[in-house]
């Protein structure tokens, strides 16, 4: 069964610097989105990405994040110097083109910011 | 703009009961409405959707959800409760507008007892 992976499990990184988190959604899949969850906080959308471009963002989505779709495979996060307030559980996610684009889900990356 | 209400941040049931997991919705346009479920460890999976093609909705695992637009809820449920079941749950909702991202409620743990 077709799944979206998500790379490192979980990666520690010294306040400042920065962090590339890495996507490989479902292959036919359209839509890419990233979603954050801190811990004990609700799951909450950062962006969403279509035809190689962002189609919508949330507040959280400031300058100090990117995303990128490199190659035909690949959807990453990059956060520029990360704050402690970044740590989190990131998912990302990927749906196809229909009228009701459900959305499959990684498991996350936990990112701790020490 | 939309929001996702989940009432109870915990729920303890035993084995063999029903469970019930509540979750109202606030939307200002017709809502397609889902339940995730996130086991220890591992990422977001789709139990069930709601997108206007039917008001009860059946998922995986034996749950079931009911949509009811006057009481704005999406509540799920499964009638026999089984130890496999312990998971924290999530309401979503999005609409058919823009890139259909997922606005999610702050999640109930099940916790199955003996």
């Amino acid at each position: 069964e077709p799944e979206v992976t998500q790379t490192p499990s979980h990666q520690v990184t010294q306040m400042g610097q920065e962090v590339i988190l890495r996507c490989v959604p479902i292959s036919n899949h359209l839509y890419f989105y990233w979603y954050r969850q801190i811990l004990g906080q609700k799951v909450e959308f950062l962006v969403s990405f279509y035809n190689n471009e962002i189609s919508e963002k949330s507040e959280i989505f400031d300058d100090q994040f990117s995303v990128e779709r490199p190659d035909g495979s690949n959807f990453t996060l990059k956060i520029r110097s990360t704050k402690l307030e970044d740590s989190a559980m990131y998912f990302c996610a990927s749906s196809g083109d229909g009228q009701i684009r459900e959305a499959f889900f990684g498991q996350g990356t936990r990112l701790t910011v020490v | 703009a939309q929001s996702v209400t989940q009432l109870g941040s915990h729920v303890s049931v035993s084995e063999g009961a029903l469970v019930l997991l509540r979750c109202n919705y606030s939307s200002s346009v017709p809502p397609y409405l889902f339940w995730y479920v996130q086991y220890p460890n591992q990422g977001l999976q789709l139990l069930l959707k709601y997108t206007s093609a039917a008001t009860l909705v059946k998922g995986i695992n034996g749950f079931e959800a009911e949509f009811k637009k006057s009481e704005t809820s999406f509540h799920l449920t499964k009638p026999s409760a089984h130890m496999s079941d312990a998971a924290e749950y999530f309401c979503a909702v999005s609409t058919s507008q823009g890139a259909q991202k997922l606005v999610f409620g702050q999640g109930t743990r099940l916790t199955i007892n003996p």
